[in-house]
């Protein structure tokens, strides 16, 4: 399975700011995932973010507060902005599987909070 | 479009006792089902997945689930609890078209010395 890692592992931001979450993958990747964990609570599918296209975003959530960046098959970003308490959670990416395109792996995510 | 339902939000077993996790989907297609364990503060690890072909899988750490379509189920077994399998267990299903996960609650397990 590929080898992901994400940056920050964990912030603490203001209300009002943005916060710029990376994802690295050691290997290329048709599909990159972004979820978020809200405290508490199971995971919930931002977006699905494909190299050389538009990010897809799922019902509730929108490009304007959750811009993705998709620049290459191994890497992606996803910022979280303009910033309320409610955006506290955990934000984790994930690939699908070189060979295994029909499972997800998933980083060690990254946690926020939001003063 | 799939849901995920998993009963019991918490489970607590002795050490070397008999661990089952429940699960029950709703799909509109012939669904794939994953288990992933999130141990604290740490991201999400596959633990086993059906996707076709027989219907009991084995995973890692000793886990095990069986699908059974007439039971809409994904039940996921371990003989013997140890003390390392305290963590949170969340079944998940995705349509074979798009590969998309939809999460259950999470069931988080504790494990009695």
């Amino acid at each position: 399975s590929a080898v992901i890692s994400q940056k920050p592992s964990r912030d603490i931001c203001q209300r009002g700011t943005s916060l710029t979450i990376q994802c690295q993958v050691d290997s290329q990747v048709t599909m990159m995932f972004w979820y978020r964990q809200q405290p508490g609570q199971s995971l919930t599918l931002i977006a699905t973010a494909n190299q050389g296209s538009e990010a897809t975003y799922e019902s509730g959530f929108v490009i304007d507060k959750f811009p993705i960046s998709r620049p290459n098959l191994t890497f992606s970003t996803l910022t979280v902005s303009n910033l309320s308490p409610e955006d506290s959670s955990i934000y984790l990416c994930s690939v699908d599987g070189t060979g295994a395109s029909d499972t997800q792996y998933f980083g060690p995510g990254t946690r926020l909070t939001v003063l | 479009a799939q849901s995920v339902t998993q009963l019991g939000s918490h489970v607590s077993v002795s050490e070397g006792a008999l661990v089952l996790l429940r699960c029950n989907y709703s799909s509109s297609v012939p669904p794939y089902l994953f288990w992933y364990v999130q141990y604290p503060n740490q991201g999400l690890q596959l633990l086993l997945k059906y996707t076709t072909g027989a219907t009991l899988v084995k995973g890692i750490n000793g886990f095990e689930a069986e699908f059974k379509k007439s039971e809409t189920s994904f039940h996921l077994t371990k003989p013997s609890a140890h003390m390392s399998d305290a963590a949170e267990y969340f079944c998940a299903v995705s349509d074979p078209n798009d590969y998309k996960l939809s999460f259950g609650a999470g069931t988080t397990v504790t494990v009695r010395a």
